[in-house]
């Protein structure tokens, strides 16, 4: 299947930074991303979708200015979690649709919020 | 959007099949149906989809009922590398918010030696 990366795969930062996760579609470009969180124990939650060249369109009760999405090229697309607090403590997981519309996803970066 | 229906949790012997069932009566002619799984502290890993004739590849079978409003995951022997939560999901399309998968509850799928 198609490859997707994202980096950092963990990391810890301090309240009030801000934080910035990258997705990569590694052998296939994708007009369309997707971002997820995964609170421990729960299911995935779909936060937005993220398109090339235009403005990612966020799930109900996602604020937009917090979770910054960038999607500035085919291969590429990242969230920036601003002023960051111990409750957006999560595992972020960004998903990849291909030409043939099926999605991949990446193997998730596990933000802690200190 | 079709919603699905998944028990919490199986339990599966090691080497046995494994049968993981998924309710969507409201699911729409157009959609399909996802199965993806998640290991633990990992990303959703693809596993089949389908319309409405059963499918199969190398990892699983996936048998829709001919109303569409149910389906079965087969995993045809299960191993340990098999445990995972198990997601059922149907595709949302059409429009510029096409192809978004809204992932329910999933199963817990033990398999055990």
């Amino acid at each position: 299947g198609a490859v997707v990366s994202q980096h950092p795969s963990r990391v810890i930062c301090k309240s009030g930074t801000s934080v910035k996760i990258e997705c990569r579609s590694l052998d296939f470009q994708a007009t369309t991303m997707f971002w997820y969180r995964q609170f421990p124990k729960q299911s995935l939650m779909l936060m937005a979708t993220s398109n090339e060249g235009s403005k990612a369109t966020y799930e109900q009760g996602v604020e937009k200015d917090k979770f910054l999405i960038n999607h500035a090229s085919l291969t590429l697309s990242t969230l920036t979690v601003t002023s960051a607090h111990p409750e957006d403590s999560s595992f972020y997981i960004c998903s990849a649709r291909t030409g043939h519309d099926e999605a991949f996803f990446g193997q998730g970066t596990r933000l802690t919020v200190v | 959007d079709a919603k699905t229906t998944q028990p919490p949790s199986m339990d599966c012997a090691e080497g046995r099949a494994a049968n993981l069932p998924c309710n969507h009566s409201t699911i729409s002619g157009n959609e399909y149906v996802y199965w993806y799984r998640q290991i633990h502290s990992q990303g959703p890993q693809y596993i089949i989809h389908g319309l409405k004739n059963n499918e199969t590849n190398e990892m699983a079978s996936l048998i829709i009922t001919e109303d569409r409003k149910s389906s079965t995951l087969i995993l045809p022997h299960a191993t340990l590398r098999d445990t995972a939560v198990y997601y059922c999901i149907v595709r949302v399309g059409g429009g510029n918010q096409g192809g978004k998968l809204i992932f329910g509850q999933g199963t817990e799928l033990s398999v055990k030696p």
